[in-house]
């Protein structure tokens, strides 16, 4: 979607490998969300971050994920030592702000765990 | 967090009014009741939105009875490009808080 940045669009890593996903919200936006999508299934909330706070990291399935957001913009999730169950969509979204009409989708990261 | 209940999939044709309708039944004062769709491979998209009555824009219309504890999204005139997942979220707005997305309905078009 317009206005927020995700990086890669699609990558492939072995079982066991580390990643990081990228997530730009472009504009200066307080609240930044990242949730995961597998295949032809809801989305999953994994973190929200209030400025570079994440208040609630229940989301997360194991401690395997991490995630930061530095300078109140750019956020990154980490996914160490993968596994194939974490092949999905990982999509990330800003907004919250009072009097923001909902939340501004980007396209999305799609990971595959081989 | 307000809960919400969808058909998990509807069926219609090309030029009818198709209307999903959606159950919050615990919806909290300050909650909002937004509208996404998602088309495969895409990030949901935001629809419409509204806080009670009815609100209309270019693309839906949101009626939300007095009671709010439920919503209808109407699409007028649907064509083949409206498949797509359609999620109801109800959510406050003044601050970042969780967010939860229901299972969405599934809406198939056929021609």
């Amino acid at each position: 979607g317009a206005g927020v940045s995700q990086s890669p669009s699609n990558k492939v890593t072995e079982k066991g490998k580390d990643v990081e996903l990228r997530c730009d919200p472009i504009s200066g936006h307080t609240a930044l969300y990242w949730y995961r999508q597998s295949l032809g299934q809801g989305l999953e909330f994994l973190i929200y971050f209030q400025g570079n706070s994440a208040p609630d990291k229940s989301g997360l399935p194991s401690d395997r994920f991490s995630a930061e957001r530095t300078g109140g913009s750019v956020s990154t999730l980490t996914i160490q030592r993968t596994q194939q169950e974490d092949s999905a969509v990982y999509l990330c979204a800003r907004g919250g702000e009072t009097g923001n009409y909902g939340y501004t989708f980007g396209s999305g990261t799609r990971l595959t765990v081989v | 967090l307000a809960k919400t209940t969808q058909p998990i999939s509807m069926d219609s044709y090309e030029g009818q009014e198709v209307n999903i309708t959606c159950s919050h039944n615990n919806i909290a004062t300050n909650d909002y009741i937004t509208w996404y769709q998602q088309f495969p491979s895409q990030g949901p998209r935001f629809i419409i939105q509204g806080y009670k009555t009815k609100v209309t824009n270019e693309v839906a219309s949101l009626f939300i009875p007095a009671d709010r504890k439920s919503s209808t999204l109407s699409l007028p005139r649907v064509s083949l490009s409206d498949t797509a997942v359609y999620y109801c979220l109800v959510a406050m707005y003044s601050s970042a808080s969780k967010i939860i997305f229901g299972s969405g309905t599934r809406l198939s078009i056929r021609p």
